[in-house]
C-alpha cells in the first residue's frame, strides 16, 4: 500500500510569488490535514479537508488555501509568499477524521522563499 | 486551547540504556487522544504509540511505553533499550475527541542522541 505522497520534494520560490504544494493520500483515506513547521513556531495546523469541504482551519491569513479532488488528493497554495512562509509543510491523511486514531505524514516539501 | 508542552529540548542516551520523555498537556476536555510521534532526518512523521485518555492502561508498544497520568495531564515516553535507530526528534501531540476537529496539537520537541 503507497504512502501519503507530496511533491515537490523541495522548492524555492521568490518574495511575492505564488506556490502550490500537492498532497496524494493513501488509498482510501478521505480526510487530508496540513501542517507548517518552522524552526520558531513548531508544528502549526493549517487546514483539514474531508470530502472535498474544508472541515477545519487553523489561524493563518487568508493567503494560505487548499481543496480537495474528488479523488481525495488535496492542494495547498500560498499567494503573494513571504519570507516567513519558509518552512516545511507535511500533509497527513486518515481514514475519516474524526476518531480516527491514525495520521500518516508525507515526507514533507520544503519551501524556501528567497 | 489546547496546549502541549514539552520542556526538554534536547536528551541524550547511551546504547542499551532507558531514557524518558516528559511531556505535559493543557485541555478542560475529557475525552482525547495524545501521540507520540518521531521525526528522524527524513522529515516523516511516524507514529510511535497512542494513548486514549479513557482508557488506565499505560499504552506500550515493544520498547517504547507511555506513563499517562491523566489528572496530572502528564504523559511521558519511556524507550527501553535504546538503539541507535531510536534517534531523531519526538513530538508529543494531543487531539480531540469533543470538539469534531480532526487537528493534532504538537509540542515544540525533543531532540533525542543515542551515544553509541
Amino acid at each position: 500500500k503507497a504512502g501519503v505522497t507530496q511533491t515537490p520534494r523541495y522548492l524555492i520560490k521568490t518574495r511575492g510569488q505564488q506556490v502550490t504544494l500537492s498532497c496524494s493520500p493513501i488509498s482510501g483515506h478521505r480526510s487530508v490535514s496540513w501542517y507548517q513547521q518552522t524552526p520558531g513556531q513548531g508544528l502549526q495546523f493549517l487546514f483539514e479537508y474531508f470530502s472535498e469541504t474544508q472541515r477545519n482551519k487553523g489561524n493563518f491569513p487568508g493567503r494560505f488555501s487548499g481543496r480537495q479532488f474528488s479523488n481525495s488528493r488535496s492542494e495547498m497554495n500560498v499567494s503573494t509568499l513571504e519570507l516567513g512562509d519558509s518552512a516545511l509543510y507535511l500533509c497527513a491523511s486518515s481514514l475519516a477524521g474524526v476518531g480516527d486514531t491514525e495520521a500518516f505524514f508525507g515526507q514533507g516539501t520544503r519551501l524556501t522563499v528567497v | 486551547a489546547q496546549t502541549v508542552t514539552q520542556s526538554q529540548p534536547e536528551m541524550s542516551v547511551q546504547e542499551a540504556e532507558t531514557v524518558t520523555l516528559s511531556c505535559t498537556y493543557d485541555t478542560s476536555e475529557s475525552d482525547y487522544y495524545l501521540f507520540w510521534y518521531k521525526q528522524p532526518p527524513s522529515r516523516q512523521m511516524i507514529l510511535v504509540i497512542r494513548q486514549e485518555a479513557y482508557k488506565q492502561q499505560n499504552a506500550t508498544e515493544n520498547r517504547f511505553s507511555v506513563n499517562f497520568q491523566k489528572a496530572a495531564k502528564s504523559f511521558s515516553l519511556k524507550i527501553s533499550d535504546s538503539q541507535l535507530g531510536d534517534a531523531a526528534m519526538y513530538f508529543c501531540a494531543y487531539r480531540s475527541l469533543q470538539t469534531g476537529a480532526n487537528n493534532l496539537f504538537f509540542g515544540t520537541g525533543t531532540r533525542l542522541t543515542v551515544i553509541p
